[in-house]
């Protein structure tokens, strides 16, 4: 199976800044890879797919790049319901896998 | 709107059985790809398995560390998921949540439910 490593595990960030979390995959999944966020005790909540497509609702804020293996996603502007765990997740292959997560931290 | 609500979870002896349930409305269930995704205690997600539509062969598929002990199943008459998990293990606790496959893909998950605690533990 693919597996999808996350960096940073944790990222301190001020409020109104730029957050940057990366997400590798351990072969090609073309641009079949989302990202969801995580709050405590809440459901994940479906943010981006084919890499860069904002779900419905989803702020612009939230951006997302990248292709085969090596993927980005990026929060322009930290707002304070934005500190929350961000999950990587590929579904180019059987079985879907999940990255292990980034918590993003207020600074 | 959208709304999945799992329910049936609780503890359970290593070795036992549990079903939980998810109850789905605001969509066409029955067209619907489902999964169960789970998150042991502090960790991540990890996928369970999935049911195709019956449009789609209706077809379960589900990760290695439950195949053969876990059983997906729905109920498109009662808009109704379920999970029948046997032989449970310790390694099994975690939140269980169910989640809709995206139109576009379905191991793409766009609406989660608040999911169920299953603590396997003597």
């Amino acid at each position: 199976e693919i597996v999808m490593t996350q960096s940073p595990a944790t990222l301190s960030v001020s409020p109104g800044e730029r957050a940057t979390l990366s997400c590798r995959a351990s072969q090609s999944v073309s641009s079949n890879l989302a990202w969801y966020q995580q709050k405590p005790g809440q459901a994940p909540r479906f943010l981006i797919y084919g890499a860069s497509t904002r779900a419905t609702g989803i702020p612009a804020r939230f951006s997302g790049s990248g292709s085969g293996t090596e993927f980005t996603l990026t929060i322009s502007s930290l707002q304070s319901e934005d500190f929350a765990v961000y999950y990587c997740q590929q579904y180019n292959n059987w079985p879907p896998t999940f990255g292990q997560g980034t918590k993003v931290e207020i600074k | 709107e959208v709304q999945l609500v799992e329910s049936g979870g609780g503890l359970v002896k290593p070795g036992g059985s549990l079903r939980l349930s998810c109850a789905a409305s605001g969509f066409i269930f029955s067209n619907a790809w489902m999964s169960w995704v789970r998150q042991a205690p502090g960790k991540g997600l990890e996928w369970v398995g999935r049911i195709k539509s019956k449009a789609d062969d209706g077809a379960t598929g589900y990760a290695a560390p439950v195949e053969g002990r876990f059983t997906i199943s729905r109920d498109d008459s009662k808009n109704t998921l379920y999970l029948q998990m046997n032989s449970l293990k310790t390694e099994d606790t975690a939140v269980y949540y169910c989640a809709t496959g995206h139109v576009t893909h379905g191991y793409l998950f766009d609406y989660w439910g608040q999911g169920t605690l299953v603590t396997v533990s003597s």
